[in-house]
């Protein structure tokens, strides 16, 4: 079955880096673009990187620009984020999800997300 | 640009019905019939309920149904069950966000 499978969270310091990885199995990875979403504790969805299949396509929200990157490996079946310079704001659940919806090259659906992974930034 | 705006909880018995709305504007909900709902239960990950609207994904229940009038969108839930107790969240493509892609605050739904 379709399953995404995320690891690499932890206990950072502001200032810190982490990296996040989502291994992928039971669809064919390099026909979809791919996503990391993150949830602060208690708090809503945000998006915050997008990859398109090939990963020459990335697009990033402002409040990560700069400071994290996603990557994918076809081969491996592997979506990464790289977190550098870690914020407290940064504090999550982050999730890995295959996009399910595209419009023009962007997704605007996500189906299905794994598990996520904690990522705490604390001092 | 500021997420979707949806009440903070609604409840409802089992066997009712009930509806949570999404507000956005003319350049998310209102301007495109991309608006997708997600239902979480605690500690778990978020799954699609409705996609582009009114679509239901193979395998979830008729008695989830999407629908939108200018720039608000609403989920209804029909025959309230206890498993439907779980936070739900609306989300539409924004063209003018930097991931296309805006998210709603959230609605806490409680099956009495």
């Amino acid at each position: 079955q379709v399953q995404l499978v995320e690891s690499g969270g932890g206990l950072v310091k502001p200032g810190g880096s982490l990296r996040l990885s989502c291994a992928a199995s039971g669809f064919t990875f390099s026909d979809y673009y791919m996503s990391w979403i993150r949830q602060a504790p208690g708090k809503g969805l945000e998006a915050i990187s997008y990859s398109s299949t090939s990963g020459n396509i990335k697009y990033y929200a402002d409040y990560v620009k700069g400071r994290f990157t996603i990557s994918r490996d076809n081969a491996k079946n592997t979506l990464s984020l790289q977190m550098n310079s870690l914020r407290v704001e940064d504090t999550a659940v982050y999730y890995c999800a295959r996009a399910a919806g595209i419009v023009g090259a962007s997704p605007h659906w996500f189906d299905p997300w794994g598990q996520g992974t904690l990522v705490t930034v604390s001092s | 640009q500021s997420a979707l705006t949806q009440p903070a909880s609604v409840s409802g018995s089992p066997g009712q019905s009930i509806t949570i709305s999404c507000t956005g504007t003319s350049s998310d909900v209102g301007g495109y019939n991309y608006v997708s709902w997600y239902q979480q239960h605690p500690g778990k990950a978020p799954k699609v309920m409705i996609y582009d609207v009114n679509n239901r994904p193979s395998g979830v229940s008729n008695r989830f149904s999407g629908s939108k009038s200018g720039n608000t969108a609403s989920l209804t839930i029909s025959g309230l069950q206890a498993e439907d107790e779980a936070d739900y969240y609306c989300s539409s493509y924004a063209r003018s966000t930097s991931l296309h892609v805006i998210f709603g605050g959230g609605t806490k739904l409680t099956v009495l």
